[in-house]
């Protein structure tokens, strides 16, 4: 089965910094990759993920992650975060042809303004 | 057009008590699942749902039962709450193809065990 683990359980930024969380999961398959994000008081939505094809992918609100095959990561990534960016952030994966999906212990992210 | 629907969203219960968490969905997904969310330890798996008809276990099955109606339809059961137990529940639904999907989710039940 695989598991995933996330480094940071709490970062404390100022707005404009830039921010990177880190993401390692254990799987020696093929892997399905996700970044979902909770925002205060809200449910859990989907920030991006990664099938196949450019390890960089895109998603939502200038959020960005890179899968590294080699080194079993997938960490995401902002130039520039706003006092909005404040949520929980959680890692996700599952081996290809999986229904479970397996989460991080997720990252809290609190931007200054 | 709800997407996925949690019932109740706040729950207190005295120990060795049973509740059912009901969740539904509008989104004509196949697949469906219950989380656990504990501070610290992210989001575990409960059971799972790949489509009607179908259960089975995920991480931390020990102590709930479900049961999927329909195919908008998916319920969690604790038969015998206990402490350990309380909890923030999510249902969510997705996954798509063999797990390939983004997965939507509800707002959260918060369970309390006394």
């Amino acid at each position: 089965a695989q598991s995933v683990s996330q480094h940071n359980h709490h970062v404390i930024l100022s707005e404009a910094a830039s921010l990177e969380l880190g993401c390692n999961y254990s799987y020696g398959g093929t892997v399905n990759l996700f970044w979902y994000v909770q925002y205060p008081g809200q449910h859990l939505q989907l920030l991006l993920k990664y099938f196949s094809g450019d390890p960089l992918v895109k998603g939502i609100k200038g959020f960005e992650a890179e899968f590294i095959k080699s080194k079993f990561s997938f960490n995401l990534r902002k130039p520039s975060v706003q006092w909005s960016d404040t949520a929980e952030y959680f890692c996700a994966v599952n081996a290809q042809g999986d229904y479970k999906l397996s989460f991080g212990a997720g990252t809290t992210v609190t931007v200054r303004a | 057009n709800a997407g996925v629907t949690q019932t109740p969203k706040f729950q207190v219960l005295k120990t060795g008590q049973s509740m059912t968490l009901q969740c539904a969905q509008d989104m004509n997904h196949n697949s469906m699942y219950w989380y656990r969310q504990d501070p610290g330890m992210g989001l575990r798996l409960i059971y799972y749902s790949a489509s009607e008809g179908t259960t089975d276990k995920g991480e931390v099955p020990n102590g709930y039962n479900v049961s999927r109606l329909n195919k908008r339809e998916f319920s969690l059961r604790l038969e015998s709450a206990a402490p350990s137990q309380t909890s923030v529940y999510f249902c969510a639904a997705g996954g798509g193809a063999q797990g390939t999907g983004e997965l939507f989710f509800g707002e959260g039940s918060r369970l309390t065990v006394l």
